[in-house]
C-alpha cells in the first residue's frame, strides 16, 4: 500500500463548512495527488503536487485548494463545502522513476 | 469524446468464463496501466505496460501501440474477481506523470 493513510476515512458536512482530508505518506514519495470519484466519470485529479510547497491544479480544482508543508503531509481543503463535492476523494503517490501510482483507502465525504 | 474508452461499462458472467475488458484511448502514451478496485473501495494497480504483453497469475494484459488499443483479459474467471476494473494511461512527455483514466469496467462473476 506504499505506505498511505487518509483522514478521516467517512465524514458528513453541512453546505458552507470547511473541511479537510488529509494524505499522510510513510515511504518519502515526491508526487502526490489528490482525485475525486464519482459515478460516471473516470477518477478526476483536483491538485497535485511535485515537492513541498509546490503544487499545481488538476481538472477539477474549482473549490478545492491544497496544501504541502512537509514531505509526508498533502492536505485537501473545502473552503466552503457544497452538495457538488459529495465524492469519494483518493490520495495516490509515484515516487518519481516511473508513472506507477500507489493509492490511498479513499476518504468518503457527504456534503449535505 | 474521453481520452480513454473502455468496454463494457458492466459486465456479468459465470464462474469460470474467459473476461475480456476493452481500452481504447486517443493521445500519445508512454505507458498503459491497469487497476483493480474491489466492492470495499481500495485501488490497487494490477499491469503497467508499454507494449506487448504481461501476465500475472490468471490476468493477462495485453496493447496494441498503433491501434492504440489495449485489453485485460481473466481466465477461469471467479466470484472473488469481482470488482471494477479501470483503464488509465500516462502521457507522452515526462514529468510528474498525470494519469488520464477511464470510467471504469464493473465485473461480475456468479458462481
Amino acid at each position: 500500500d506504499a505506505g498511505i493513510t487518509q483522514s478521516p476515512r467517512h465524514k458528513v458536512t453541512e453546505t458552507g463548512t470547511p473541511v479537510t482530508l488529509r494524505c499522510h505518506q510513510t515511504e518519502n514519495h515526491r508526487y502526490m495527488y489528490w482525485y475525486r470519484q464519482d459515478p460516471g466519470h473516470g477518477l478526476r485529479l483536483i491538485h497535485y503536487s511535485y515537492g513541498v510547497k509546490d503544487t499545481d491544479k488538476g481538472e477539477v480544482s474549482d473549490g478545492y485548494s491544497v496544501s504541502r508543508s512537509k514531505t509526508e503531509d498533502f492536505l485537501l481543503t473545502l473552503e466552503s463545502a457544497t452538495s457538488s463535492q459529495t465524492s469519494v476523494y483518493f490520495c495516490a503517490v509515484n515516487h518519481g522513476s516511473g508513472p506507477k501510482q500507489f493509492f490511498g483507502p479513499g476518504t468518503r465525504l457527504t456534503v449535505l | 469524446k474521453n481520452e480513454v474508452e473502455q468496454s463494457p461499462q458492466n459486465l456479468t458472467a459465470q464462474e469460470g468464463e474467459f473476461i475480456t475488458i476493452n481500452c481504447s484511448y486517443s493521445v500519445g502514451i508512454s505507458a498503459l496501466h491497469w487497476l483493480q478496485q474491489h466492492p470495499g473501495g481500495g485501488i490497487v494497480s494490477l499491469f503497467m505496460l508499454s507494449s506487448g504483453k504481461k501476465k500475472h497469475g490468471r490476468l493477462i494484459a495485453t496493447i496494441n501501440i498503433q491501434e492504440k488499443h489495449s485489453s485485460l483479459h481473466i481466465t477461469a474467471s471467479h466470484p472473488r474477481d469481482s470488482a471494477v476494473y479501470i483503464c488509465a494511461v500516462s502521457p507522452s512527455s515526462f514529468g510528474n506523470e498525470k494519469l488520464t483514466f477511464g470510467t471504469g469496467t464493473r465485473l461480475t462473476i456468479i458462481p
